[in-house]
């Protein structure tokens, strides 16, 4: 079974430092993407930033960067400059050929002030 | 730009009653449309999917069911609420590129709360 594992549930952080987010996931398939997204209170998901696996260059999105290690098969995601609207859930997910995407428990994310 | 809607936004619903929740994505065409369900402070379970007009794939058993009557309308339906039914309901679409579905882009949700 295809799975994603974020081992932290709860991270806090001050304001304009940096933090980051965990995440492992187990496939066998060699042609997939990784996400993460962001749930704020209005519980909207969010899409944050996007990885392809072919893709050796790790993404990066203003102040949001991902490490990926393929054959680790991780996945973490840096907040830089960390500010009070960065406050909220963070799911760690991944899609495969078959049209499923897989999310993990997510990361409660504090910034405080 | 595309955009996607879902409502209503907030719902409660005695036992036994007749759920209808909605999504509409506009400024595109022959999307991927997903159901799924989040249970508070849990992630999301993926509840059914769609890939055309009329094609619907199930991936948890339970007392829902989708309906796609048209290319940018997907349909949450029951004919009787269960108390295990309540939850944020999160609709979502993607399109295909190459060989792959990409990224899936999600709708404001619905809180759906059963007494």
């Amino acid at each position: 079974a295809q799975t994603v594992t974020q081992s932290q549930p709860e991270m806090s952080v001050q304001e304009a430092e940096t933090v980051t987010l965990s995440c492992t996931y187990d496939t066998s398939e060699s042609n997939y993407y990784l996400f993460w997204y962001k749930q704020p209170p209005s519980r909207q998901m969010i899409l944050v930033i996007r990885q392809e696996a072919y893709k050796q260059q790790n993404a990066t999105e203003n102040r949001f960067s991902v490490n990926f290690q393929k054959a680790a098969k991780s996945f973490s995601l840096k907040i830089s400059d960390s500010q009070l609207g960065d406050t909220a859930m963070y799911f760690c997910a991944s899609l495969y050929n078959n049209n499923d995407m897989r999310f993990g428990a997510g990361t409660r994310l504090t910034v405080k002030p | 730009s595309q955009t996607i809607h879902q409502w209503p936004a907030t719902l409660v619903q005695p036992v036994g009653s007749p759920l209808s929740l909605e999504c509409t994505v506009e400024g595109t065409s022959n999307p991927n449309l997903y159901w799924y369900r989040q249970a508070a402070g849990r992630g999301l379970q993926l509840l059914f999917y769609s890939v055309g007009i009329g094609q619907i794939s199930s991936e948890v058993p339970q007392n829902l069911s989708a309906s796609r009557p048209q290319d940018r309308q997907f349909i949450l339906s029951s004919k009787k609420l269960l108390l295990s039914d309540s939850g944020f309901y999160l609709c979502a679409w993607s399109r295909m590129t190459g060989a792959m579905w990409e990224t899936q882009y999600f709708g404001p949700g619905t809180r759906l709360l059963v007494l």
